[in-house]
């Protein structure tokens, strides 16, 4: 079974500054996608990034890009210049390439400081 | 219309009861997908549907929950004889293709609580 794993159930970071979301995942599949999801109080799931597993190359969108360590399981997100928008839950998903479902890790809360 | 709508925002109903909740998917989006998100969790994936048939339903909890889309557009999921463990937010979410590279659109959910 897959399983994502956010340790950090709350983090903070000063306005401007960069933050690092932290992410693990379970799967003896080679190939799959990994996802964050960004979760305002409006409780839509916005796509932030994806990564293909297939990809050595790091995904990267504008003030968000990922490190995506494929033996070590981890796909973090770094957060560049924060801005006060960015205050929300961040969710971690995988799916199978072959899946029709995602699997989300159980969030982080992210706190801008002005 | 221009995103995945959701009605209603808000559903209290008493425990026992049936309730329906309605997405309303982006045009043209053939896949269609029900998720339920309890306080603190992630989403957790209900069921799939490609066109009008559900493609996979593996996640349903049991049989008091099911869900339709007649025409292939917009989907009901419904749920019987509610207990107050439902309580959660229902999100749907629709893309292109299950391998849309630009992933799901989400709506913003039914609330749901069974008092």
């Amino acid at each position: 079974a897959q399983t994502v794993t956010q340790s950090q159930p709350e983090m903070s970071v000063q306005e401007a500054e960069t933050v690092t979301l932290s992410c693990t995942y379970d799967t003896s599949e080679s190939d799959y996608y990994l996802f964050w999801y960004k979760q305002p109080p409006s409780r839509q799931m916005i796509l932030v990034i994806r990564q293909e597993a297939y990809k050595q190359q790091n995904a990267t969108e504008n003030r968000f890009s990922v490190n995506f360590q494929k033996a070590a399981k981890s796909f973090s997100l770094k957060i560049s210049d924060s801005q006060l928008g960015d205050a929300a839950m961040y969710f971690c998903a995988y799916r199978r390439d072959t899946g029709n479902q995602f699997y989300f890790g159980t969030g982080t809360s992210l706190t801008v400081i002005p | 219309g221009a995103g995945v709508s959701q009605t209603p925002s808000n559903k209290v109903t008493e425990k026992g009861k049936y309730v329906e909740l309605r997405c309303d998917p982006i045009s043209g989006h053939t896949a269609l997908y029900w998720y339920r998100q309890s306080l603190g969790q992630g989403p957790e994936f209900l069921i799939y549907f490609q066109g009008t048939g559900a493609a996979d339903d593996s996640g349903l909890p049991n049989d008091r929950f099911f869900a339709v889309r007649p025409e292939g557009s917009v989907s009901t999921l419904k749920i019987q004889r509610t207990e107050r463990g439902d309580s959660a937010v229902y999100l749907c979410a629709s893309s292109l293709s299950r391998d849309s590279p630009y992933g799901y659109t989400f709506g913003s959910g039914t609330r749901l609580t069974v008092v």
